[in-house]
C-alpha cells in the first residue's frame, strides 16, 4: 500500500540558514509526488511537483525537492530561510496505477523561522 | 486564477443540528474533494466527486454525506452534528485526467460543534 512519512513534525531554523524537510514514501508504482504549503490562516498552495520528468524539481519561493527512487525520498530544501517561510508543509503522493483522483497526505511538518 | 470559495470561514453549531458546507469552484474542474484537517492527523479525505451526481467515499465518510448537483458546486452535509466533528473543513478541486492534476484549495471552514 502507498504511504508517505514526514520524518519531522516540527523543524526550527534561523533566518538565512538552510531548510531541510524530509519526506519518505512507499509506493508500488511510479508515483507523482508533491509538496504543499499552508501559511497561517491561509489555504493550501502547491509548492512543487514531481511527475516523472526531471528528478530535481524547482518550486515557488526558492524551494526545491529531489526525487530519489533508490532512497524512496522526496526531501524539500531551500538554501536560505526567510521569515515568511514559516508555515505547515505537507508531502503528498498519488496512489498511481491510473488512480490519480485521490492523494495520500503526510501528517505535515511545521517550520518555524527564528530571527 | 483558479478560485475555490467556501461559504463560511467560521461556523458554530449545536449538537444534533444539520449542517451544510458549500464549496464553489470557477475553473470547470471535474473533480471536487472534501477534507477535514485536525492537528497531528494531517488532511483526511471525507468524500470526493468526479462528475455531477457522482461521488465516492474517502477515508472517513461516516457521519457525512455530499451532494453535487452542478459541476461547480460541491456540498458537504453533516446530518446530525456531533462534537467530534469540530474541525477545519477544506474543499478542493482539480481537473480530471490520466496524470495527476493539481488540487486547488479553498480557504477552509472552521466548524465548532457545541
Amino acid at each position: 500500500a502507498q504511504s508517505v512519512t514526514q520524518l519531522d513534525s516540527h523543524v526550527s531554523v534561523s533566518e538565512g540558514t538552510p531548510v531541510l524537510l524530509r519526506c519518505n514514501y512507499s509506493s508500488s508504482y511510479s508515483p507523482s509526488l508533491f509538496w504543499y504549503v499552508q501559511h497561517p490562516n491561509k489555504g493550501l498552495q502547491l509548492l512543487l511537483k514531481y511527475t516523472s520528468a526531471a528528478t530535481l524539481v524547482k518550486g515557488i519561493n526558492g524551494f526545491e525537492a529531489e526525487f530519489k527512487k533508490s532512497e524512496t525520498s522526496f526531501h524539500l530544501t531551500k538554501p536560505s530561510a526567510h521569515m515568511s517561510d514559516a508555515a505547515e508543509y505537507f508531502c503528498v503522493v498519488t496512489p498511481g496505477a491510473g488512480n490519480n483522483r485521490k492523494l495520500i497526505w503526510g501528517l505535515g511538518t511545521s517550520l518555524a523561522v527564528n530571527p | 486564477d483558479v478560485k475555490v470559495t467556501q461559504s463560511s470561514r467560521y461556523l458554530v453549531k449545536r449538537t444534533g443540528e444539520k449542517v451544510f458546507l458549500e464549496c464553489v469552484q470557477d475553473m470547470d474542474h471535474e473533480n471536487m474533494f472534501w477534507y477535514r484537517q485536525d492537528p497531528g492527523l494531517g488532511l483526511r479525505l471525507i468524500y470526493f466527486s468526479y462528475d455531477v451526481k457522482m461521488k465516492e467515499k474517502g477515508d472517513i465518510p461516516e457521519g457525512y454525506s455530499v451532494s453535487r448537483e452542478k459541476k461547480e458546486r460541491f456540498s458537504l452535509i453533516l446530518e446530525s452534528a456531533s462534537t467530534n466533528q469540530t474541525s477545519m473543513y477544506l474543499c478542493a478541486s482539480s481537473f480530471a485526467g490520466v496524470t495527476y492534476n493539481e488540487q486547488f484549495f479553498g480557504p477552509g471552514t472552521r466548524l465548532t460543534v457545541l
